[in-house]
């Protein structure tokens, strides 16, 4: 069972246009949510993470939207680049826990 | 600081075949870990080492794998005999503590094919 759900799957927008990657998650134990982006070729690197005490947290043009009531967390990209183009990846984990629960990924094309 | 190096990139072998995968993590990381990505699917844990012990192997699929860490250093993982449900992309990981405050960090993965 899958324990982490992303959507969609894939995405295309405008250069200047705002993304959103959403996911959502089963278990109300998890208390760390990282996103990360993957270019081709490369591994997954850690770009922006939130703990369930916040509802939003910001990192330059990368947001996270939390809403713990409705176990749902969201990925928003401000004023997006074509180098924004990767796969990005949700996950959950328990901080005491060193297992992270991924989400399937999201394509991004971000078009010039 | 070199980064998490993994080897092969690619590697395409035959049903029943062995393959074994290889990781260095970054240096003074005590805790390494194995994912997995099936295409198109979650990427999903296979097992987590903290030095030369087995911390956690929950996600190891069956018997047909086999991971090691001798003297806490690189790590091997082991498939044999391969089966073609066994490709995708290996991904492991490396942190110098808890992972929740330190994160992960990924090595660039093997994407093994059976054919």
């Amino acid at each position: 069972q899958q324990q982490v759900k992303q959507s969609p799957q894939s995405l295309i927008v405008q250069k200047g246009g705002i993304p959103i990657i959403n996911c959502a998650y089963e278990n109300t134990a998890f208390d760390y949510f990282p996103w990360y982006q993957q270019f081709p070729g490369k591994g997954p690197a850690l770009l922006i993470a939130i703990r369930p005490d916040v509802s939003e947290k910001k990192e330059g043009r990368f947001t996270i939207s939390f809403n713990k009531s409705a176990k749902q967390f969201s990925l928003h990209i401000m004023d997006s680049q074509p180098g924004d183009s990767a796969t990005y990846f949700c996950a959950a984990s328990k901080v005491d826990f060193n297992k992270f629960y991924f989400g399937s990924g999201t394509k991004l094309n971000v078009k010039p | 600081e070199a980064g998490v190096t993994q080897f092969p990139s690619h590697s395409v072998i035959e049903k029943g075949q062995t393959v074994t995968l290889r990781c260095d993590p970054i240096s003074g990381h005590d805790n390494l870990y194995w994912y997995r990505r099936v295409m198109g699917k979650e990427i999903k844990f296979l097992l987590h080492f903290v030095k030369e012990s087995k911390q956690d192997e929950s996600g190891m699929p069956n018997n047909r794998f086999l991971a090691e860490r001798t003297g806490g250093t690189y790590s091997t993982l082991k498939v044999q005999p391969a089966e073609l449900e066994d490709s995708g992309v290996y991904f492991c990981a490396s942190s110098q503590g808890d992972s929740g405050n330190y994160g992960y960090t990924f090595g660039s993965g093997t994407r093994l094919t059976v054919v």
